[in-house]
């Protein structure tokens, strides 16, 4: 059974760092290229950054380019998102999916339950 | 970047109701168009990929049909447990979500 755990979530103050984590099993993730996306209260998805199997490649949304890192470790089945200079409005649940291979560009066929992540002073 | 607007943001329906949703691209994205379902409080559900591809274990209900900027997706009849939000997501280039529609019984 495909499963994703994503962990490190909680109360930071603005202008500060978290590192996210997302436990993967049940696949062989290295195969997989793997997604972070968020959902700020009350409000729709939106797509963060991306990362290839092998890890040689990233993609990060303009809104987080700089700030945010993707990054993974496939010896420990995991994935990560640092967040650097964190500010109000990076208040979400922060969710990791897994990329589909079926066909290229396909989605996201599963996700985590998301860890909660909130800015304030 | 590419945007995606979806139309509309909300829809009353009733349980038997044929339902249908549209999003629409800022450029031609060929088939690289996803649907996901979100209920309260859980993560979203893969429901079409590739624009009209129905994901392992979707009811068939649920279609998707459309190609370069204008897509749709179709509940062919309603089901308590669809009633949910709807969000369409481009994968041509990087990933953009759609801003929801809100499927709520009328």
């Amino acid at each position: 059974e495909v499963q994703l755990v994503e962990s490190g979530g909680g109360l930071v103050q603005p202008g500060g760092s978290l590192r996210l984590s997302c436990a993967a099993s049940g696949f062989t993730f290295s195969t997989h290229w793997m997604s972070w996306v968020r959902q700020a209260p009350g409000k729709g998805l939106e797509w963060l950054a991306n990362i290839k199997g092998d890890g040689t490649y990233k993609y990060h949304v303009d809104s987080v380019k700089g700030r945010f890192t993707i990054s993974r470790d496939n010896a420990k089945n995991s994935l990560y998102l640092q967040m650097d200079s964190l500010r109000a409005e990076d208040t979400a649940v922060y969710y990791c999916a897994r990329d589909q291979i079926l066909v290229a560009k396909g989605g996201q066929d599963y996700w985590g339950q998301g860890t909660l992540v909130t800015i304030s002073s | 970047d590419i945007q995606m607007t979806q139309s509309p943001s909300s829809l009353p329906a009733s349980v038997g109701d044929r339902v249908t949703i549209t999003c629409r691209a800022s450029q031609s994205i060929s088939t690289y168009l996803n649907w996901y379902q979100q209920k309260p409080g859980k993560a979203p559900r893969l429901l079409i990929y590739a624009a009209s591809s129905l994901q392992s274990g979707v009811p068939s209900r649920f279609s998707g049909s459309g190609s370069g900027t204008d897509f749709t997706l179709t509940i062919s009849s309603l089901q308590p447990e669809d009633f949910a939000t709807y969000y369409c997501q481009q994968s041509d280039i990087a990933h953009t979500f759609g801003q929801g529609t809100k499927l709520e019984i009328k």
